[in-house]
């Protein structure tokens, strides 16, 4: 199992700025994602975080505006860049094991843009 | 990724078993089925996963034809806790996977008292 500890939980921005998510891991995992959920919907993959590479971006998604970092294989940060309110989601991370096995999520930054 | 289709809500009460099915006509030979749940303000949490006929655990159990183009999950006597939504997942296993869950809509279950 592993336990994961995103911040900050919930934050509010002002349009045009930008919000970086921290997301730690109590163990070494292989993959780490990123996911959006935009209210009252399912979650959407935004990316896979590569340890020591750029991470894979699924499609609508660009760098650009979703910078992510991956240090090592506890930590990854997901940067929300140029912010407005059609941001105004929950973004969670979530790590697994790879081969199908179960993924974990954490508890998920509320970002609300003014 | 096999596409998933579910209710998109379900209501129950207190004491009384759900069965929420899923239909995934396109599952693959490799593919499993998996189950999150999710709780407001919550991420997804693992419920149970299974390839054919029949899996039980401590939460719910998962019934798989033999053909597994659909699958049931099962959740006994259910509470106002087990208010959620609930999504289906089909996957592969082994090397071939990447780790990336991709999500349909979910059901969502309201428990009544």
């Amino acid at each position: 199992s592993a336990v994961i500890s995103q911040k900050p939980s919930r934050d509010i921005c002002q349009r045009g700025t930008s919000l970086t998510i921290q997301c730690q891991v109590d163990s070494q995992v292989t993959m780490m994602f990123w996911y959006r959920q935009q209210p009252g919907q399912s979650l959407t993959l935004i990316a896979t975080a590569n340890q020591g590479s750029e991470a894979t971006y699924e499609s609508g998604f660009v760098i650009d505006k979703f910078p992510i970092s991956r240090p090592n294989l506890t930590f990854s940060t997901l940067t929300v860049s140029n912010m407005s309110p059609e941001d105004s989601s929950i973004y969670l991370c979530s790590v697994g094991y790879g081969g199908g096995t179960e993924a974990f999520f954490g508890q998920g930054t509320r970002l609300t843009v003014v | 990724l096999a596409k998933t289709t579910q209710p998109i809500s379900m209501d129950s009460y207190e004491g009384q078993e759900v069965n929420i099915t899923c239909s995934h006509n396109n599952i693959a030979t490799n593919d499993y089925i998996t189950w999150y749940q999710q709780f407001p303000s919550q991420g997804p949490r693992f419920i149970i996963q299974g390839y054919k006929t029949k899996v039980t655990n401590e939460v719910a159990s998962l019934f798989i034809p033999a053909d597994r183009k659909s699958s049931t999950l099962s959740l006994p006597r259910v509470s106002l806790s087990d208010t959620a939504v609930y999504y289906c997942l089909v996957g592969s296993h082994g090397s071939g996977n990447t780790g990336k869950l991709i999500f349909g809509q979910g059901t969502t279950l309201q428990v009544k008292p």
